[in-house]
């Protein structure tokens, strides 16, 4: 069975700085893809970045970007210039390319806070 | 702006009732999923569909849980009876698999509260 895990429970970050958020998974499967969702207080899950395992380009969107390391099992979220709307929830998710499951396995979140 | 719709936003209920979440996929996306998320468990799949045909739900109770696609633009999500430990969000997403794993987009949630 596939686990994510997200070892920083908390985190805070001043505005403008960069943070990384870590994500680790477990799979014996090597076609995958990854995920970044973050969620606010509004409860709405948004995607944040997606990566395909068989990519090794790192994926970026704008300020946002993925570290992959496949042979390590990692996945880390480097948000650069951080602003106050980047406070949420960030969970990491997983789910295996291949016909039959589609289950997104998630991790158990990191809650970032950026201050002013 | 495409987007995953739910309702209601909140439902307040007591213990034994009946409890009906809808959800609307973006137009066009023929995967939809049912997520469970609380504080102890996080995220959980409970369901999803694909073409309106039920592939997995092996995460929901069956004895009191039900989910149906009676078309292509509504998905329906049903706790009877409903109890205490239902209290939690409940999420949609959909996704253009087209047989594929593909990205899901989430809905708004539903935070569901049995007292």
């Amino acid at each position: 069975a596939q686990t994510v895990t997200q070892s920083q429970p908390e985190m805070s970050v001043q505005e403008a700085e960069t943070v990384t958020l870590s994500c680790t998974y477990d799979t014996s499967e090597n076609n995958y893809y990854l995920f970044w969702y973050k969620q606010p207080p509004s409860r709405q899950m948004i995607l944040v970045i997606r990566q395909e395992a068989y990519k090794q380009q790192n994926a970026t969107e704008n300020r946002f970007s993925v570290n992959f390391q496949k042979a390590a099992k990692s996945f880390s979220l480097k948000i650069s210039d951080s602003q106050l709307g980047d406070t949420a929830m960030y969970f990491c998710a997983f789910i295996r390319v291949q016909g039959g499951s589609e289950k997104l396995v998630f991790g158990k979140g990191t809650k970032l806070t950026v201050n002013p | 702006d495409a987007r995953v719709t739910q309702t209601p936003r909140d439902k307040v209920t007591e213990m034994g009732q009946e409890v009906t979440m809808r959800c609307q996929p973006i137009l066009g996306h023929n995967t939809v999923f049912w997520y469970r998320q609380t504080m102890m468990q996080g995220l959980e799949l409970l369901a999803y569909f694909r073409n309106r045909a039920p592939l997995d739900d092996s995460g929901m109770p069956k004895d009191r849980f039900s989910a149906e696609m009676p078309d292509a633009t509504l998905a329906t999500l049903k706790i009877q009876p409903s109890e205490p430990r239902d209290s939690a969000v409940y999420f949609c997403a959909s996704g253009a698999g087209q047989g594929r794993t593909d990205t899901q987009y989430f809905g708004p949630g539903t935070r569901l509260t049995v007292l």
